[in-house]
């Protein structure tokens, strides 16, 4: 399809496991974000690419924490050791532009999601 | 940093209702982006508007309407007519200029639209 796709949409993991979510943003994007929102709340920003460069992992709440971009598309953002504080919904949206001004129309267009539960 | 508040956590109409959405944000910089994203069901996040911190006028997009105003920092959202189908999570945000890879999401509203 012609939208951001994500996989799995649903993960059920036990606590310590490692886990991994691809997101296949729009072909010619240049950002590619990641966020994560637990139940009732808005996203909270994780990390952003532009292109293959990561430029911002700020967002990023533990060192088991790791995203990568490594063609400057598909993106895979793993998680290792899995704790219950990690179970959430992983969006990943892109942007056709860089974040470097007004050239940005701010327009994110975002995935369906990659629900993770961790048991 | 900046932040976003969207008080009403949720709402609930009925068909043909107009309902607002309130959105109130904080940021000690000058220039700055607002959004509105729309959750439906599936999940995935749909985008309404963007407006610049420059712009203060108000837009209209159908049944749509979005009322920006700097002085008391907030940047409403309007549902005239509504409908069964606008039912959603709807979602304000806020970017800094030179920090917008960080966009701020309010926690969001939930808007049921009754038949």
């Amino acid at each position: 399809g012609a939208g951001v796709s994500q996989s799995p949409r649903y993960k059920v993991a036990k606590r310590g496991q490692d886990v991994a979510l691809r997101c296949d943003p729009i072909s010619g994007h240049v950002s590619l974000f990641w966020y994560q929102q637990a139940l009732g709340q808005g996203p909270e920003f994780l990390t952003y690419f532009q292109n293959e460069a990561q430029l911002d992992k700020s967002g990023l709440p533990s060192d088991r924490f790791f995203a990568e971009r490594p063609e400057g598309s598909v993106s895979t953002l793993k998680i290792q050791r899995t704790q219950q504080e990690d179970s959430a919904v992983y969006l990943c949206a892109s942007s056709l532009f860089g974040t470097s001004g007004f050239a940005n129309t701010g327009e994110l267009f975002f995935g369906e999601g990659s629900r993770l539960t961790v048991l | 940093a900046q932040k976003v508040t969207q008080a009403q956590t949720e709402i609930s109409v009925v068909e043909k209702e107009d309902v607002t959405l309130d959105c109130v944000y904080e940021t000690r910089d000058t220039t700055y982006y607002l959004f509105w994203y729309k959750q439906p069901p599936s999940g995935e996040l749909v985008f309404l508007i963007r407006r610049n911190s420059f712009d203060e006028q108000n837009e209209i997009s159908g049944r749509y309407s979005w009322n920006f105003q700097k002085s008391t920092s907030s940047f409403n959202f309007t549902i005239t007519a509504s409908q069964v189908v606008d039912s959603a999570v709807y979602f304000c945000a806020l970017s800094e200029w030179g920090n917008n890879n960080d966009m701020r999401f309010g926690a969001g509203t939930r808007l049921t639209v009754k038949p």
